[in-house]
């Protein structure tokens, strides 16, 4: 069954840092565009960061400089590590896949990052 | 940046209506345009890609159309579990943006 399973969310303090996990199951990540999706409270969908199959990566104006998005393809996992926390940062976190031209077929269930004092 | 602006953001219905959301991109993305329906507390679901195709065990009563810089999605009859939270996204193979309308909520009348 293709599957995506986030981790690592949590309450953190302004400024402090967290490390989000996605695990895949079903596919390889690594032959794929794997993206980070996120949800503030109440609010839209905000496309946060991408990986391409041959590792570059991209993202959002909101937080490039502050999150690295990377993979490890023996755990066939992602990766996204937040620095420099913010209350704007506050959301659920889903990693999709984006399958070529297909738009994002598949979604975890989201984690929940909150950033408050 | 290319924006996207989805309308109306929220939508009073009844089951069987005809419903139709509509989403006009800034500047021309050809036909790079997904739909996704979210319910409360779940992730997104692909409804349509490439702005026109039916995502494999979606029900046909679900369609999209347009190209450049309008875009719509019809619902034929609106059914129960179709109460939600609609979403467009641009997206393009050769470019990592992507961009999220607001969302059209459909409720019930």
């Amino acid at each position: 069954e293709v599957q995506l399973v986030e981790s690592g969310g949590g309450l953190i303090q302004p400024g402090g840092s967290l490390r989000l996990s996605c695990a895949a199951s079903g596919f390889i990540v690594s032959r794929k565009y794997m993206n980070w999706v996120r949800q503030a409270p109440g609010k839209g969908l905000e496309w946060v960061a991408v990986i391409y199959s041959g590792g570059s990566t991209y993202y959002a104006d909101s937080v490039k400089g502050r999150f690295t998005f990377s993979r490890d393809n023996s755990k066939n996992t992602l990766y996204l590590q937040m620095n420099s926390l913010r209350a704007e940062d506050t959301a659920v976190y889903y990693c999709a896949r984006a399958d070529g031209d297909h738009g994002m077929d598949v979604w975890g269930q989201g984690t929940t990052v909150t950033v408050s004092s | 940046d290319i924006q996207m602006t989805q309308s109306p953001s929220t939508l009073s219905a009844s089951v069987g209506d005809r419903v139709t959301i509509t989403c006009r991109a800034s500047q021309s993305i050809s036909s790079w345009l997904a739909w996704y329906q979210q319910k409360p507390g779940k992730a997104p679901k692909l409804l349509i890609y490439r702005a026109s195709s039916l995502e494999s065990g979606v029900p046909s009563r679900f369609s999209g159309s347009g190209s450049g810089t309008e875009f719509t999605l019809t619902i034929s009859s609106l059914q129960p579990d179709d109460f939600a939270t609609y979403y467009c996204q641009q997206y393009n193979s050769y470019s990592p943006q992507n961009t999220f309308g607001g969302g059209t909520k459909v409720e019930i009348k």
